[in-house]
């Protein structure tokens, strides 16, 4: 999920399928997890949050996975739509530190075929 | 019900020209936050403001001024502007401590020549 330069990330899914978008996170010490999604043209918009001593959380159609192992966060997205198309961006939070602020990864676009 | 509102939705300016980027939010919350995009980028914390009255730097304050007038507004001033703050800017509310959720603004997409 992390991107290259300009360049993001992108997974194209046929819709129906299953998306799967994956992020590195660099703090091990946060505290929560939180996933955004953006529409082109629109401000980032809340998803789901997932908190350190979990492992998995299970929204409407989207599940999170934790693996603080390898420090890594998924956001699987069950029957994918048209509407899901957007980029995705995983945020992670310290309340230990720097007021508890979101840190935003570089985001995963996520193009859905009709 | 709003939400978050932020004018202007979108400015070019010359190299130098100052301005200000204002946002509201009618949601009753006590934070709100600045962010810019650039592109191929995640969202960088410039400035917040936890409650009424108070103002803290975030990841790249540098160039920028806010002011807290109100629980409702939050407002970000370029002084001197310049080409490397050419980007699309976010306020955002909520997501106090113990809240995750930041609702945020349409963005201002501002160009500097």
């Amino acid at each position: 999920g992390e991107s290259v330069g300009l360049h993001l990330p992108t997974l194209s899914v046929q819709e129906g399928d299953n998306s799967i978008i994956n992020c590195a996170y660099s703090n091990s010490a946060s505290d929560y997890f939180i996933w955004y999604k953006q529409e082109s043209g629109k401000g980032p918009q809340f998803i789901i949050d997932i908190r350190s001593n979990m492992d998995k959380r299970q929204g409407q159609r989207v599940t999170v996975l934790l693996n603080k192992t390898v420090k890594h966060l998924s956001l699987q997205i069950a029957a994918t739509q048209p509407g899901d198309s957007a980029v995705y961006f995983c945020a992670e939070r310290n309340y230990g530190g720097s007021q508890g602020n979101l840190i935003f990864g570089k985001g995963t676009k996520l193009s859905v075929k009709p | 019900n709003a939400g978050v509102t932020q004018t202007p939705k979108f400015q070019v300016l010359k190299t130098g020209q100052s301005m200000t980027l204002q946002c509201a939010q009618d949601m009753n919350h006590n934070s709100m936050y600045w962010y810019r995009q650039d592109p191929g980028m995640g969202l960088r914390l410039i400035y917040y403001s936890a409650s009424e009255g108070t103002t803290d730097k975030g990841e790249v304050p540098n160039g920028y001024n806010v002011s807290r007038l109100n629980k409702r507004e939050f407002s970000l001033r370029l002084e001197s502007a310049a080409p490397s703050q050419t980007s699309v800017y976010f306020c955002a509310s909520g997501g106090g401590f113990g809240d995750n959720e930041q609702f945020f603004g349409p963005g201002t997409r501002l160009t500097v020549l």
